[in-house]
């Protein structure tokens, strides 16, 4: 597996504000993924962050709401941009170690948004 | 379209019993299929997972079970210990791409 760290852990932030979260692996992985999960639902990914290209986005997420960054094989960010108090959520990072393995998360980003 | 169903919210065992969680999915093209740990505050923890070549992998006191017919699969844990009250999601992918589809979760409760 690898260890994954997320930060940060939680915020609170005022509507229209952007928030940036980052995820560090302690190993040199290929595939990285960031999910959402809201309030009473299941984890829904939001796009799979690819090294030295653009993220790849799921039905329902875009761009300019979600950049994500993915400078090298053991980092990525992704920001929440001009919130509303719909993005309240969990925000997980995930990272595939071997092909066609389990994904492994974060502890992830629970965000507020007033 | 939630693709991976989890029907049962919640489920209440003693110690000692067997646990059985329950996951149904719609989409015959799934042929990967884990079961993660969830506890508050943690990012899901991995615990199990099975290929549609097999209908059941056991790891310990953890066993998946996989009726493809029927698109179920289930989670057996036995004997159940207190430390395993915790938020139980099934997932599950195809070959096709890497996405994983999850289901709503269970929340185990084992009294001690």
């Amino acid at each position: 597996s690898a260890v994954i760290s997320q930060k940060p852990s939680r915020d609170i932030c005022q509507r229209g504000t952007s928030l940036t979260i980052q995820c560090q692996v302690d190993s040199q992985v290929t595939m990285m993924f960031w999910y959402r999960q809201q309030p009473g639902q299941s984890l829904t990914l939001i796009a799979t962050a690819n090294q030295g290209s653009e993220a790849t986005y799921e039905s329902g997420f875009v761009i300019d709401k979600f950049p994500i960054s993915r400078p090298n094989l053991t980092f990525s960010t992704l920001t929440v941009s001009n919130m509303s108090p719909e993005d309240s959520s969990i925000y997980l990072c995930s990272v595939e170690v071997t092909g066609r393995g389990p994904q492994h998360f974060g502890d992830g980003t629970r965000l507020s948004i007033l | 379209d939630q693709q991976v169903k989890q029907n049962s919210p919640s489920l209440s065992v003693q110690e000692g019993r067997i646990s059985i969680l329950n996951c149904d999915y719609t989409n015959s093209m799934f042929d990967y299929f884990l079961w993660y740990k969830k506890y508050p505050a943690e990012g899901p923890t991995f615990l199990i997972s099975i290929s549609s070549i097999k209908d059941k992998n056991e790891d310990g006191r953890f066993t998946v079970f996989l009726n493809k017919s029927a698109k179920h699969l289930s989670l057996h844990i036995v004997p159940s210990q207190p430390g395993d009250s915790a938020v139980y999601f099934c997932a599950a992918s195809s070959n096709t791409g890497n996405q994983f589809y999850f289901g709503t979760g269970t929340s185990l409760t084992v009294i001690p």
